[in-house]
C-alpha cells in the first residue's frame, strides 16, 4: 500500500523557521494533512488539504505539496512547538482511509 | 461542539476480541461524515485501523482488514470497534475521530490504551 516518509526529526532554534517533509510516490497528486501531537495528548489537525489552516490554528503555519514531497513549514517557532508532526493522505488505489507518515519530533533548541 | 468519548476495557487477554465504542456528542453520525479509528502503539506513530461512513460503507487498512469489525449505533450516536485475534502487538492508545470523506480526521476523542496480556 502506499508509503509516506518522513524525517525522524527536526531541530530549529526559536524564532526561526521549521520545515517537515513528507515523502510519497507521486504526493503531489493526493491532498495532504498534517497533525500535531504532544506528549499524553491527542493528534491535533493543523494543515488540511495541503495549505488550508483549521479555525484557530496560527498563521505561521502554512503547508505545499509538489511531485513527490509534502512540505510542513512552521514559521517564527516557538517553545511550546515542540512536538511529534503527521502527515495523512486517504490511499484511493486501496480504500485506505488513513495512510500515515511515521512522524517528526520537533525540537525546538 | 463536537465531542467524542472513547469506552471499553483496559486489559484484553490474548487471542480475545478487543472491543471499544465511541460515543458522539454535539453531532449526529447519521450526518454526511466518517467516523474513523486510529491507534497508537507506546512510542511509536499512528495507525489508522479504519472508516465508516454514515451509509455503513466501512474502510479498513488492509494490513488490519481480516481481523477488524467497525459499525454503527445511530440510536445511541455511537460506533464502535472490534478487533478479533489480539496480541501484544495490539497493545496501544486507540482514538475514535471523525473524518472528512476520503479526507483528514478533524475531531478526536482523548484516547484510550488498551494492554494485551493475560
Amino acid at each position: 500500500s502506499y508509503v509516506l516518509t518522513q524525517p525522524p526529526s527536526v531541530s530549529v532554534a526559536p524564532g526561526q523557521t521549521a520545515r517537515i517533509t513528507c515523502g510519497g510516490n507521486n504526493i503531489g497528486s493526493k491532498s495532504v494533512h498534517w497533525y500535531q501531537q504532544k506528549p499524553g495528548q491527542a493528534p491535533v489537525l493543523v494543515v488540511y488539504d495541503d495549505s488550508d489552516r483549521p479555525s484557530g490554528i496560527p498563521e505561521r503555519f502554512s503547508g505545499s505539496n509538489s511531485g513527490n514531497t509534502a512540505t510542513l513549514t512552521i514559521s517564527r517557532v516557538e517553545a511550546g512547538d515542540e512536538a511529534d508532526y503527521y502527515c495523512q493522505v486517504w490511499d484511493s488505489s486501496s480504500d485506505h482511509p488513513g495512510v500515515f507518515g511515521g512522524g517528526t519530533k520537533l525540537t525546538v533548541l | 461542539q463536537v465531542q467524542l468519548q472513547e469506552s471499553g476495557p483496559g486489559l484484553v487477554k490474548p487471542s480475545e476480541t478487543l472491543s471499544l465504542t465511541c460515543g458522539v456528542s454535539g453531532y449526529s453520525i447519521s450526518s454526511a461524515y466518517y467516523w474513523g479509528w486510529i491507534r497508537q502503539p507506546p512510542g511509536k506513530g499512528l495507525e489508522c485501523i479504519g472508516s465508516i461512513y454514515q451509509s455503513g460503507s466501512t474502510y479498513y487498512n488492509p494490513s488490519l482488514k481480516s481481523r477488524v469489525t467497525i459499525s454503527l449505533d445511530t440510536s445511541k450516536n455511537q460506533f464502535s470497534l472490534k478487533l478479533s485475534s489480539v496480541t501484544a502487538a495490539d497493545t496501544a492508545v486507540y482514538y475514535c475521530a471523525r473524518q472528512r470523506g476520503y479526507s483528514y480526521f478533524d475531531y478526536w476523542g482523548q484516547g484510550t490504551l488498551v494492554t494485551v496480556s493475560s
